[in-house]
């Protein structure tokens, strides 16, 4: 069955710096997410994604946050510079026709120092 | 902000018998509600969906309720199986936004 892809699985880095995050989307699918799960607390939406522009995002999606389609396949989240409250797990998820039911990847594990 | 409430940090069934787990809502806009199961290490899965037009929604072992005048819905799954154990997320969203918006959710361990 195909699934949702993301790397790395686990992303330490100091704050201040830039994280890139990736994610390979169902290959048939248009409609992209980003969401967040600080430990402990709720799966937070971030943005989503669709023909190659951002179709909505949250309060938390601010400036230091962008997204990207390099290629037909990639799906990326850049944090500009982390900083110590941006550790959480990132999830990616996709969809072929934007309905609700999203499929998601496994999640990076931020952690940011 | 807690738009979604699953009051219910943790649950424990027998194998067998009926898990129940519990989700409400303040936004009156919402009008589809999910649930997803993760397992530890792995995404949320997609596990069954209700438009509010409807008040149930059958899936194989998993029956979602909702009342919307309680703002109240329920996850039903009949008979659990211990593969079943996992946290389970409520999540809602409004016609025109990708937005979901999830519930804390619930610990489910279904017991040999």
């Amino acid at each position: 069955e195909p699934e949702v892809t993301q790397t790395p699985s686990h992303q330490v880095t100091q704050m201040g710096q830039e994280v890139i995050l990736r994610c390979v989307p169902i290959s048939n699918h248009l409609y992209f997410y980003w969401y967040r799960q600080i430990l402990g607390q709720k799966v937070e939406f971030l943005v989503s994604f669709y023909n190659n522009e951002i179709s909505e995002k949250s309060e938390i999606f601010d400036d230091q946050f962008s997204v990207e389609r390099p290629d037909g396949s990639n799906f990326t989240l850049k944090i500009r510079s982390t900083k110590l409250e941006d550790s959480a797990m990132y999830f990616c998820a996709s969809t072929w026709d934007g309905t609700r039911g999203q499929y998601f990847g496994p999640g990076t594990r931020l952690t940011v120092t | 902000d807690q738009q979604v409430k699953q009051n219910s940090p943790s649950l424990s069934v027998q194998e067998g018998r009926i898990s129940i787990l519990n989700c409400d809502y303040t936004n009156s806009m919402f009008d589809y509600f999910l649930w997803y199961k993760k397992y530890p290490a792995e995404g949320p899965t997609f596990l069954i969906s209700i438009s509010s037009i409807k008040d149930k929604n059958e899936d194989g072992r998993f029956t979602v309720f909702l009342n919307k005048s309680a703002k109240h819905l329920s996850l039903h799954i009949v008979p659990s199986q211990p593969g079943d154990s996992a946290v389970y997320f409520c999540a809602a969203s409004v016609t025109g936004s990708y937005q979901l918006t999830f519930g804390k959710g619930t610990k489910l361990s279904v017991i040999p």
